[in-house]
Order: C-alpha cells, then sequence, then structure tokens
C-alpha cells in the first residue's frame, strides 16, 4: 500500500459546526503533516507529527486541532471555522528518518467549504 | 527562512517538444534537498523528481530531468517529449536535513501541453 487516503473528499460546514478530516496511511511512515492549499497556491504547512507527537505547530488558529491516534491515522478537527478558511486540506506522509525521510507522499485532499 | 521562488506563473509547450521549469532558491545551508512536485487538475500532489544537494551529477527519471547548479541555487525541470499528461502545476520544493520535516514551496509553474 503506497497511498495516503483522506476522507471525506468533500466538506461543506457551517460556522458554528464541529467536523474532522481524517488521513490514513499503512506505509510505516512516521512522520505526517497537514498542509492548507488555496486555489493555484502552494501548499502551507499546518502541522507536523513525528513520531505521533506534534512537533511543528504553523502558528494555526485553535479552531483547527490536530489529532495522531497512532502512526497511521492522523485527523484534523474543525470547529467555528470562518468562509476565508474553504479551501483544499492536504495530508502528507513521510518516513521520518532514513534515505526516504524526505519524500513526501500526498493524499488527495479534502474540499473543505465553510458557509 | 528559506525561500524558493518560481518566476513562470504560467507556461505552455506543444505536445512532444521540450520544455524548462525554473526555480531558485535562497539558503546558507550546505545540507539539503530540492524537488520538483506535479499536482494535475484531479489535484493529488505527485513527486517528478528529487536532488541532493551534496551530488553533484543531475538527477534524471525518464522524460524528466534536472539541472542543478549549487553555487547559483537554480534548480530547472527540463521535460522532454511533453505529453498531454504532462499539464498540471509544478512546484518546487526545498527540505533542510539539519531541520527535517519542513519543506518549503514556490509559488508554482502552471504548465500547459499543447495537442
Amino acid at each position: 500500500d503506497t497511498e495516503v487516503t483522506q476522507t471525506p473528499k468533500h466538506l461543506v460546514m457551517g460556522m458554528t459546526n464541529k467536523k474532522s478530516l481524517k488521513c490514513e496511511q499503512h506505509m510505516g511512515h512516521r512522520a505526517m503533516y497537514w498542509y492548507k492549499q488555496k486555489a493555484k497556491k502552494p501548499p502551507e504547512l499546518m502541522f507536523v507529527y513525528s513520531y505521533e507527537k506534534l512537533s511543528i505547530n504553523e502558528s494555526v488558529p485553535s479552531r483547527f486541532s490536530p489529532e495522531c491516534p497512532n502512526s497511521s491515522l492522523l485527523n484534523l478537527h474543525l470547529h467555528a471555522l470562518q468562509p476565508e478558511d474553504s479551501a483544499l486540506y492536504l495530508c502528507a506522509s513521510s518516513q521520518g528518518q532514513g534515505a526516504g525521510a524526505n519524500v513526501l507522499t500526498f493524499g488527495a485532499g479534502s474540499r473543505l467549504t465553510v458557509l | 527562512a528559506q525561500t524558493v521562488t518560481q518566476s513562470q506563473p504560467e507556461m505552455s509547450v506543444q505536445e512532444a517538444e521540450t520544455v524548462t521549469l525554473s526555480c531558485t532558491y535562497d539558503t546558507s545551508e550546505n545540507n539539503y534537498y530540492l524537488f520538483w512536485y506535479k499536482q494535475p487538475p484531479s489535484r493529488q500532489m505527485i513527486l517528478v523528481i528529487r536532488q541532493e544537494a551534496y551530488k553533484q551529477q543531475n538527477a534524471t527519471e525518464n522524460r524528466f530531468s534536472v539541472n542543478f547548479q549549487k553555487a547559483a541555487k537554480s534548480f530547472s525541470l527540463k521535460i522532454s517529449d511533453s505529453q498531454l499528461g504532462d499539464t498540471a502545476m509544478y512546484f518546487c520544493a526545498f527540505m533542510n536535513r539539519n531541520t527535517g520535516n519542513q519543506f518549503y514551496f514556490g509559488t508554482g509553474t502552471s504548465l500547459t501541453v499543447i495537442p
């Protein structure tokens, strides 16, 4: 299995809703990432988990809450979002150490629309 | 901080022709990786090619090759025999091996292959 799987593919939510994005990989990767991407823009790093511990938080607002229940799963909990948070949310993983540590494998993304 | 610059927001190429996408970066580090990622309209980001900074030999992957000029901090991507499936956004990216797990992306080049 060489994939990163993200669900749901599309999500529409109101500003008062609570929802979650999910990401799963079974490649034995020990680093997992959340990126936010606006149309025709590069991915912006949000969070990095390394060996199931949060290692990087790029000053993301607290309405985004990451969670790494185990080495294969990564969640992004969403609460009280704003319309400007509408974007494509990409999950990625990498080996975390060794020669493959530098290669990111991306999921297909979750398209989020906040009304 | 590292910066990655792609000065060509959009490019087009005739099918079967060759095209070169430019990327420059700014860093004081010596130990790093450079990447080209491709994001087709279906949106999944895919690794095209990577280069280790300590290797002088330019990386190649089938029709894709790079021109890595370390002193000039330049990392261009050449696509030979362009195919319709090469139509995509192309992002240049930098990773500092010393800090690890932090990838810096350029602003992207939208490439269209014309039949």
